[in-house]
């Protein structure tokens, strides 16, 4: 089946320190990858995502590369800032089953001036 | 961008009542809307998918007479949770796209829902 895992948190870094929240996950088709971001008080919004292998998504500065060899979307970003304290969802969507969305269990991450 | 909202953002009620969810999309046309459904420390399961003008489609496990869902208008989506028990309390996101295919989600905050 599919599945997502990622790590756990709470994540505390200090304002530009290197981010690194790993994410993977198993699959039987070929899936898409996202990373989606949750602020405080607000839905969740797509981060950035990655639909085939070895494709790199990227967004403000946050990167992932879709792995197929060792099954992971881990999330770096070189340098956070405080606003990026919120709450991180590594998911995929299987083509096979159309709609689908597996999400991990959120990672949540706080930055400290 | 487009903006999903949802009402009320929390609520509690008691055990053998029903609640209602609302999710709107406020600057777009909602084709479909997804209600997930979040445990603490845990993913967002997907509940159903609803298309504008038919019967929702649940997943399996979820119990349709339970959690009803109706999607009346392309902006309006609502979850009524009927006769709440305690095992009920959730988080419960909806999501809405304006075409059928995944890439188009758009998420509300979720709804805190405590049945006590």
């Amino acid at each position: 089946g599919n599945s997502v895992t990622q790590m756990e948190g709470p994540v505390t870094l200090s304002e530009e320190a290197f981010l690194t929240i790993n994410c993977t996950y198993t699959a039987t088709g070929y899936p898409s990858l996202f990373w989606y971001v949750q602020y405080p008080g607000e839905g969740l919004q797509l981060l950035l995502k990655a639909t085939k292998a070895d494709d790199k998504g990227s967004n403000k500065g946050f990167e992932a590369t879709y792995r197929k060899e060792t099954t992971s979307f881990h999330l770096e970003k070189g340098s956070v800032q405080v606003s990026d304290s919120a709450v991180y969802f590594c998911a995929l969507s299987d083509p096979d089953t159309g709609n689908q969305f597996y999400f991990g269990t959120g990672t949540s991450l706080t930055v400290i001036p | 961008g487009a903006v999903v909202s949802q009402h009320p953002s929390w609520v509690i009620c008691k055990s053998g009542t029903s609640v209602k969810i609302e999710c709107r999309s406020l600057d777009f046309q909602a084709t479909t809307m997804f209600w997930y459904r979040q445990f603490p420390k845990q993913s967002l399961m997907l509940m159903a998918t609803s298309n504008e003008g038919s019967k929702a489609t649940y997943e399996q496990g979820v119990e349709k007479d339970k959690f009803l869902i109706n999607h009346a208008s392309l902006t309006l989506s609502t979850l009524t949770v009927t006769s709440a028990h305690p095992e009920d309390s959730s988080f419960y996101i909806c999501s809405a796209s304006q075409t059928s295919g995944w890439q188009e989600q758009y998420f509300g905050p979720g709804t805190r829902l405590t049945v006590t």
